[in-house]
């Protein structure tokens, strides 16, 4: 069966310092992956997704994640982080079971990130 | 362009009743999908609706259905709950163009 696994279930960084938050999948072919982002109280936000092509891609908020199929990862990414990106961080993979349709995601146990001034 | 809405955003019900949910999507999204996020289980698929018609289900019991309208509002309705059903329940709808799904903010259900 497909899954999602985010190793870190909570990370802190200081305010400015680099960000990688891992994803590893399991799935035989390539993905559809994407990478959710959810504050206290609210619904998931998406950052950016990866169907194919580049396997570098670029979101909103300065996140990139970069797809590695040798390594099953999916990490995601952020230079310089703010204190207004304290949240929870969602690794998702399209449940390709049930013919791979969008609106069917497996999600990873999440990641709690915050933010050290 | 509104986003996705859900109502009520809170909801208290004790053991053995029922509760329906609703959710609006985007305008022009016929594609509604609902999630339940627990502590402990994360974020589970529950079923998927397009055009009217389920399109997957979840591993979730029977008491768990949904349905979505012409309009394409979708409602859930969860019957004799159980204390292991307080969770937020998420929405997200998407259109046939767009391949990602925009969430709603939730439905906060406590069960006492």
């Amino acid at each position: 069966a497909q899954s999602v696994t985010q190793p870190d279930i909570h990370i802190t960084v200081s305010e400015g310092a680099s960000l990688e938050l891992r994803c590893n999948y399991s799935y035989g072919a390539t993905p559809y992956l994407f990478w959710y982002v959810q504050s206290p109280g609210q619904g998931l936000q998406l950052l950016l997704k990866y169907f194919s092509g580049d396997t570098l891609v670029q979101g909103i908020k300065g996140f990139e994640a970069e797809f590695k199929r040798s390594q099953s990862s999916f990490n995601l990414r952020k230079p310089s982080v703010h204190w207004s990106d304290a949240a929870e961080y969602f690794c998702a993979v399209v449940n390709m079971n049930y013919g791979g349709s969008q609106g069917n995601l497996i999600f990873g146990k999440g990641t709690k990130l915050s933010v050290k001034p | 362009k509104a986003g996705v809405t859900q109502t009520p955003r809170y909801l208290i019900k004790t053991r053995g009743q029922q509760v329906t949910l609703s959710c609006s999507p985007i305008s022009g999204h016929r594609s509604v999908s609902w999630y339940q996020q627990t502590p402990g289980q994360g974020l589970q698929f529950l079923f998927e609706y397009f055009s009217e018609t389920q399109r997957n289900k979840g591993n979730f019991p029977g008491r768990f259905s949904g349905r979505q309208f012409s309009n394409s509002r979708s409602e859930m309705n969860v019957s004799t709950l159980e204390l292991g059903d307080s969770a937020l329940y998420l929405c997200a709808s998407s259109s046939s163009v767009s391949n990602e799904q925009f969430f709603g903010p939730g439905t906060r259900l406590t069960v006492l």
